[in-house]
């Protein structure tokens, strides 16, 4: 089946810096990747869609600046956490469809969570 | 809009009993429905999925649903309850174009 891979999966950093989260889709090419946040014991909250080639597009209440998402292939979208705060500590899951597929499934990464000090 | 529900945010079962998680839906077109587990700090692993055709999905680990459009529910059964089941499960929602809208989540325990 489709692989998703994020990297780092952990990621302690100080307050007021810059964390890059990658998710690759490793055998499967994709036009639209998502990002998630999830915080702990709750559900996957949808901050953004990447779309390969443009501008992400960013659900409501979530901060454009603060968190940089950028989608420069089609096997690769990158989210960017920038001033990094302890607000900031969460879960965060991309997925990614299958491009030329309609058949609405989604394939997730294994997540990366970020703990901010 | 889409939501989804998801009734019970902690669910026991003892082990080899059956198991049902609750999940009904809104949707303003035919959906696409799917559950997903997720094991502590990891992804979200596909149980299962509706598209279209038979309502009565087969998925993995010996899980399935019925999609039943009359009640918008979506349940997920397994006849009997593995300690290795004993997870957070979600049911989610798509109109079809791979934006999701996820429920907020069953814990299943399996009790020994």
């Amino acid at each position: 089946g489709a692989v998703v891979s994020q990297h780092p999966s952990r990621v302690i950093c100080k307050s007021g810096t810059s964390v890059k989260i990658e998710c690759r889709s490793l055998d499967f090419q994709a036009t639209t990747m998502f990002w998630y946040r999830q915080f702990p014991k709750q559900s996957l909250m949808l901050m953004a869609t990447s779309n390969e080639g443009s501008k992400a597009t960013y659900e409501q209440g979530v901060e454009k600046d603060k968190f940089l998402i950028n989608h420069a292939s089609l096997t690769l979208s990158t989210l960017t956490v920038t001033s990094a705060h302890p607000e900031d500590s969460s879960f965060y899951i991309c997925s990614a469809s299958e491009s030329g597929l309609n058949t609405g499934e989604l394939f997730f990464g294994e997540g990366s969570r970020l703990t901010v000090l | 809009a889409q939501s989804v529900t998801q009734l019970g945010s902690h669910v026991s079962v003892s082990e080899g009993a059956l198991v049902l998680l609750r999940c009904n839906y809104s949707s303003s077109v035919p959906p696409y429905l799917f559950w997903y587990v997720q094991y502590p700090n990891q992804g979200l692993q596909l149980l299962l999925k509706y598209t279209t055709g038979a309502t009565l999905v087969k998925g993995i680990n010996g899980f399935e649903a019925e999609f039943k459009k009359s009640e918008t529910s979506f349940h997920l059964t397994k006849p009997s309850a593995h300690m290795s089941d004993a997870a957070e499960y979600f049911c989610a929602v798509s109109e079809g174009v791979h934006k999701y809208i996820f429920g907020t989540g069953t814990r299943l325990k399996v009790l020994a």
